[in-house]
């Protein structure tokens, strides 16, 4: 089935440790983003990749670091610099220009203790 | 800055009622809108894709309208089912021919069986 996978579902993240959420596409899209979801606040981008190893910071992209090795995959590694990572990510992908459809992944949901 | 609301933030109507969700922007210079569809504690669902060029877009029990002049699409849900309950959201691109999106807060749709 083509589509978007995240791992994991969930995670928790010590205070000051480093961590990063997966996400795979297998629709041949060019383009990826990673979303941020808090209560009451919406959706918000972090960073997007139009194109394999080259990325673009979002709106909220402090504390927050990605690669794009592969045109499949585009990790997020939220960093100790973010002090309030506790939220729901979301992984996007589109083929490339501003009129085509944006397919997302499940979701992980991160969680500080 | 572009900016999309949606009205009403929560609704509740009984199953067989026809509903319509609400969704208006500020900058109509738009190349699209996407509706989604979230249950709780999952990913977003893309319902329709709704072009600038066009004015209605269709699915289904789901109908699109988009009034770029007025800056508003309407999403109309006829003969409303339990399973339509969950939170709907409207999103449009911004910043150029990218694919990157700013999402209304949505609306929370409980169908009461």
């Amino acid at each position: 089935d083509g589509g978007i996978t995240q791992s994991p579902k969930y995670l928790f993240r010590k205070e000051g440790q480093n961590v990063t959420l997966s996400c795979e596409q297998n629709l041949n899209h060019d383009a990826m983003y990673w979303y941020r979801q808090d209560p009451g606040q919406g959706l918000r981008l972090i960073y997007y990749s139009q194109i394999v190893n080259d990325f673009q910071k979002g709106d909220i992209a402090e504390g927050y670091s990605v690669s794009r090795e592969k045109k499949e995959s585009f990790p997020l590694t939220v960093t100790s610099a973010q002090k309030n990572p506790t939220a729901f990510y979301l992984c996007a992908s589109s083929l490339t220009g501003g009129t085509t459809e944006a397919f997302f992944g499940q979701g992980t949901r991160l969680t500080v203790v | 800055k572009q900016e999309v609301t949606q009205i009403p933030a929560a609704l509740s109507v009984p199953e067989g009622e026809n509903l319509v969700l609400n969704c208006s922007f500020t900058d109509s210079a738009i190349y699209n809108l996407q509706w989604f569809r979230q249950d709780p504690g999952k990913g977003l669902t893309s319902l329709l894709l709704i072009q600038s060029s066009q004015r209605e877009q269709t699915s289904g029990r789901l109908n699109a309208s988009l009034d770029k002049s007025s800056g508003r699409s309407t999403l109309y849900i006829a003969a409303s089912q339990p399973g339509d309950s969950a939170t709907y959201l409207c999103a449009v691109p911004y910043g150029g021919a990218t694919n990157k999106l700013i999402f209304g807060t949505g609306t929370l749709l409980a169908v009461q069986p």
